[in-house]
């Protein structure tokens, strides 16, 4: 069985500052890790992957996130937000299977960027 | 890029009838198509997975016969509400792939239903 906990469920920030949105997984085996970002009334985007490899993980927007196995973590960064980053995000964790449609997602973080 | 088109945004039903929801993909034919629940501020709960040219797998507790699922090619799942109740009132995300190693997942904008 596999958990998803995002540890924040809303984060404010003002306008070019660095953030943070943190998530913590538990697996019994290896894992396919995901973060997606939620525009209101939309579905899921992509924002990036870790599958193997680098563990620091770069993505669209300016995101990225490092996968750190003994800490069990997969916390998403962006070093300075945009107003247009306001959104609700995702953190997701697969086995390995071929795709990720079966992934357990989070609870969601609310980022919201202030002016 | 890939595009998964789902189709109506939202739509507002009377109780007792059945509302269909389409997910098409639009420029890559998709093996797996996912269907999920999503609550507000809460997040995605998948309902039940949907291969081409087989009966979908639902979820425990999940009602087949209240959510029916039909994945009849390889670019278009639907997902019906039937006999919908205000309880049903929620928003509905489908997903696909093309079922490939690492192939990625593309999600439809979702369907806003509301039952009154």
């Amino acid at each position: 069985a596999q958990s998803v906990t995002q540890l924040d469920s809303q984060v404010p920030v003002f306008e070019e500052a660095p953030v943070e949105l943190r998530c913590n997984y538990s697996s019994s085996v290896s894992v396919y890790l995901f973060w997606y970002v939620q525009y209101p009334n939309q579905g899921l985007q992509l924002l990036l992957k870790y599958l193997s490899g680098s563990t620091l993980v770069k993505g669209i927007n300016g995101f990225e996130a490092e996968f750190n196995k003994s800490q069990t973590s997969f916390h998403l960064r962006k070093p300075s937000v945009h107003i247009s980053d306001t959104a609700e995000y995702f953190c997701a964790v697969s086995d390995r299977e071929p795709n990720a449609g079966k992934s357990t997602f989070g609870d969601g973080t609310t980022l919201t960027v202030k002016p | 890029g890939a595009v998964v088109s789902q189709h109506p945004s939202w739509v507002i039903c009377k109780s007792g009838t059945s509302v269909k929801i389409e997910c098409r993909s639009l420029d890559f034919q998709a093996t797996t198509m996912f269907w999920y629940r999503q609550f507000p501020k809460q997040s995605l709960m998948l309902m039940a997975t949907s291969n081409e040219g087989s009966k979908a797998t639902y979820e425990q507790g999940v009602e087949k016969d209240k959510f029916l699922i039909n994945h009849a090619s390889l670019t278009l799942s639907t997902l019906t509400v039937t006999s919908a109740h205000p309880e049903d009132s929620s928003f509905y995300i489908c997903s696909a792939t093309a079922g490939t190693d690492n192939s990625p997942l593309h999600f439809g904008n979702g369907t806003r239903l509301t039952v009154t």
